[in-house]
């Protein structure tokens, strides 16, 4: 029933360690997001998928890779990972590319910590 | 460029009206959301004024006025339930960008 699902939803992991956050959505949208959220609960935008074609890249460390092998799924690679990139990390999806009059839905997240 | 403000907290008690405010600075403009946060949880969607005016859903009202470039969510009968960070958000066309751009939240404190 989970209309959009990311796994796992807590990560702990060392720095320097190459880590996959996996996101699904079975609402048939067409467009995808990833964000980060911070400790002061600042949510800013990563990347923006629509229909596999990749729509938004903000500026984030090219450690972060993103990849969606379908409409219906998009991943988040993230290599040699820093303290800093501990945060919490939501998946999103709109029906359309402007996600104003329905909203996005969001995964619950997933709460990386790097040590 | 573009930035959203908005209080960082706000208390009320049960029962009451809490209005919180978003003022916004878009380079082009293409309407206002907000969404619901509670501790532990995700972002939920409570409302988009693409036009001037009040939007109303149940306890929940949104306002906007594009001439101030300022909005606000208005929360009546406030409910426990309800204490939450509360989200503006815009989605600016100006620089084409395709994302939603969200404010720092403000931290709603419903105390009984």
């Amino acid at each position: 029933d989970t209309a959009v699902s990311q796994t796992p939803k807590y990560l702990v992991t060392q720095m320097g360690n190459d880590k996959s956050i996996k996101c699904e959505q079975n609402l048939g949208h067409d467009t995808m997001y990833w964000y980060k959220q911070d400790s002061k609960k600042f949510l800013k935008i990563m990347f923006s998928y629509n229909n596999k074609e990749l729509i938004i890249n903000e500026t984030v460390p090219n450690r972060f890779s993103p990849k969606s092998p379908d409409k219906a799924h998009l991943n988040l690679h993230i290599n040699s990972l820093e303290l800093g990139d501990s945060a919490v990390y939501f998946c999103a999806s709109s029906q359309d590319r402007e996600g104003l009059n329905y909203g996005y839905t969001f995964g619950s997240g997933t709460r990386l910590t790097v040590v | 460029g573009q930035s959203l403000e908005q209080p960082s907290e706000v208390t009320a008690v049960e029962g009451a009206i809490v209005q919180i405010n978003c003022t916004y600075q878009t380079s082009g403009f293409y309407g206002l959301s907000w969404y619901q946060q509670h501790d532990g949880g995700a972002p939920t969607f409570l409302s988009y004024n693409g036009l001037d005016g009040l939007e109303e859903t149940g306890r929940f009202s949104s306002f906007l006025s594009r001439s101030d470039s300022y909005g606000y969510l208005l929360l009546q009968e406030l409910q426990m339930k309800d204490s939450a960070s509360y989200f503006c958000a815009v989605r600016d066309l100006g620089t084409g960008r395709r994302a939603l751009t969200f404010g720092s939240g403000t931290r709603l404190q419903v105390q009984p």
